[in-house]
């Protein structure tokens, strides 16, 4: 059973507009979640992070939004650009030390 | 942040053999960790290692088929055993940090015929 599901496997965006890349996960324990960026034949970069006690972090053009009830978060990159183009996981943990579940990932394409 | 070098970046290896994958990072790290990415597919989580204790392996994976070591707090390394081509993936280390982020090496892009 997926505990961290991305339901969308791919998005197209116009170069300019807003991408908004979903993430739900089922384990209530998760505490602390990361967002991933990953090219191909390269390994994944960290983009940003949350914690529970937080709704929303924002770091440049990205910012992640955080709804423990509902057990959802979402990366949001404005503007978006070509050189987003990309793969992004989510991933989760329940608490400091422990590994993290990734998501199946989302593949966003930015159209110039 | 950390750098992060995997050796080698690509291999292809015939059904029955066995490779060695390298993990060096640039600082000292106390826990180390090595993942899967199947064609298609998310990372998969197959062992933390953490210096001076034997690795902790998850659900599915067992040493004998992935032995890892791990001599010191900047090196690990990850053997797939006896492969077969459903070993084919790419294989990541990564690194947990006092950011309590983790960071990842290039990968390692294995084929298995």
């Amino acid at each position: 059973d997926q505990q961290v599901k991305q339901n969308s496997p791919s998005l197209s965006v116009q170069e300019g507009r807003i991408s908004i890349l979903n993430c739900d996960y089922t384990n209530s324990m998760f505490d602390y979640f990361l967002w991933y960026k990953k090219y191909p034949a390269e390994g994944p970069t960290f983009l940003i992070s949350i914690s529970s006690i937080k709704d929303k972090n924002e770091d440049g053009r990205f910012t992640v939004f955080l709804n423990k009830s509902a057990k959802h978060l979402s990366l949001h990159i404005v503007p978006s650009q070509p050189g987003d183009s990309a793969v992004y996981f989510c991933a989760a943990s329940p608490y400091y030390g422990q590994n993290f579940v990734f998501g199946p990932g989302t593949r966003l394409s930015v159209l110039p | 942040s950390a750098v992060i070098s995997q050796k080698p970046s690509r291999d292809i290896c015939q059904r029955g053999t066995s490779l060695t994958i390298q993990c060096q990072v640039d600082s000292q790290v106390t826990m180390m960790f090595w993942y899967r990415q199947q064609p298609g597919q998310s990372l998969t989580l197959i062992a933390t290692a953490n210096q001076g204790s034997e690795a902790t392996y998850e659900s599915g994976f067992v040493i004998d088929k992935f032995p890892i070591s791990r001599p010191n707090l900047t090196f690990s390394t990850l053997t797939v055993s006896n492969m077969s081509p459903e070993d084919s993936s790419i294989y990541l280390c990564s690194v947990d940090l006092s950011e309590y982020t983790q960071y990842f090496g290039p990968g390692t892009r294995l084929t298995v015929l």
